[in-house]
Formats: structure tokens, C-alpha cells, sequence
């Protein structure tokens, strides 16, 4: 069963606009990852959170994890054409090194 | 050059074949898994493999068997493909630092069973 569950499925934005992206678990977990995936390829590893973090910056990338409500948030901050991909989130369980994916969210920006 | 390469990128077989999928990868991870993609799904765990002689069934390994014959290689067997197991095939490895587990992905194979 899936771990993380990706909210919204589907966002259209116009470029320079800020996305976000959301991801809620349902079970304790050790660490929380975000990966990017274009169209019909694998996935790129974009950015790694701890269960003791509560936010993460990377370039344009802001996580929040809050893990008394089981949930993550990815904003890219001033879209660009180039970030139209789809977003998984991934979690490894407590005590697990195997990690489970959501079912993505698909982000398109509109140049 | 990719890290992590997959062959064959796409694959049309019919229902009742024997195909195999195989993944390798100069990273010199030790930590290899299959995945698979389904339209609208994340991805499913099939197998994983923490060295050659550690190998692991995942989420839905039925249907399904591996081969790790090396650090470097890790095959996906496919005994007697049906229709739904059509999907698009993921490699990743990881390292074994006791660290969180990053994964990297291979580009994937496109497998039709008719």
C-alpha cells in the first residue's frame, strides 16, 4: 500500500508563479524525500528531510515536514518551464531502509 | 556515461513469454531494487538486494524473480509475462552507509506484454 499520498494529483501554473505540492504518510517515519521525474524517465533525487527537521532549503526548493500532522510540503519557489515534471514524495519506515512512493503530484508550468 | 543503465529500454512481448530485464551500474553501490510504474500510481517495490547474497522480496514480487550476479548487475525475470504486468520497469541503487537511503534511478524500460 502507499505510504505517501500526494496532494493536488494535477497543478497548472504559469511560470514565475510559486508551486506547491503536498504529501501526507501514515506511519512513523525516518526520513522524508522528494524526487522529480520527466516524463517517462527515472527519478532524480531532489531533497532529503529529516524526522527531526522541520525545514529544508535547496535553491528553489522549501520542504516543511510536520510530523505530528504525518505531512511534507515542496514549494518551488519562481517556476520556470523546465521544473513541468511529476513530484514524488518517498519515506522510509522506522526500523525500514526500504523506501515507499506516493503516487505523485504532475506539475505543469506554463511559460 | 549513465550510472545506472537498463536494458532493454523498450520491450513488446506476448502473453506466456520468458523476458528479462537487466540493470548495471558503476557506482559501486551495494544496495540495487526493481521497481514498477503504473499510470497515475507511484512506484511498487518488486525486489531489493542489499549485496549478492542478500535478496529480498518487496510490495509484489509474484510473478516476478532476480538475479543479482554481480555488485554491479541486477536482473528482473519475467517467467511467463501477462498483459498486466505491462508497466514501466525502474533500477535504482543506494549506498550501505547506514545512512537514509537516496536512491538512483535508472531511465527505465517500457515493457508491453500483449
Amino acid at each position: 500500500s502507499q505510504q505517501g499520498e500526494e496532494d493536488p494529483q494535477a497543478l497548472s501554473i504559469q511560470e514565475g508563479e510559486n508551486a506547491t505540492m503536498n504529501c501526507s504518510y501514515k506511519t512513523s517515519i525516518n526520513n522524508l524525500q522528494w524526487y522529480r521525474q520527466n516524463s517517462g524517465r527515472g527519478l532524480v533525487h531532489l531533497i532529503l528531510i529529516r524526522s527531526n527537521e522541520r525545514e529544508k532549503h535547496s535553491g528553489r526548493l522549501r520542504v516543511t515536514l510536520d510530523t505530528s500532522k504525518k505531512s511534507s510540503s515542496l514549494l518551488i519557489t519562481a517556476s520556470r518551464a523546465a521544473d513541468t515534471a511529476s513530484y514524488f514524495c518517498a519515506t522510509d519506515k522506522a526500523g525500514s531502509y526500504q523506501l515507499t512512493f506516493g503516487k505523485g503530484t504532475k506539475l505543469s508550468v506554463i511559460p | 556515461d549513465a550510472d545506472v543503465t537498463q536494458t532493454p529500454r523498450n520491450r513488446i512481448t506476448k502473453t506466456g513469454k520468458r523476458i528479462m530485464l537487466e540493470c548495471s551500474q558503476t557506482k559501486g553501490h551495494d544496495r540495487m531494487y526493481w521497481y514498477r510504474q503504473d499510470p497515475g500510481l507511484g512506484l511498487r517495490l518488486i525486489y531489493y538486494s542489499f549485496d549478492v547474497k542478500d535478496i529480498n522480496k518487496g510490495e509484489i514480487s509474484d510473478g516476478y524473480s532476480v538475479s543479482r550476479q554481480a555488485q554491479a548487475k541486477f536482473s528482473l525475470s519475467l517467467e511467463s509475462a501477462i498483459p498486466n504486468q505491462t508497466a514501466l520497469y525502474f533500477c535504482a541503487t543506494s549506498e550501505d552507509r547506514g545512512l537514509p537511503d537516496t536512491q538512483y534511478f535508472g531511465p527505465g524500460t517500457r515493457l508491453t506484454v500483449l
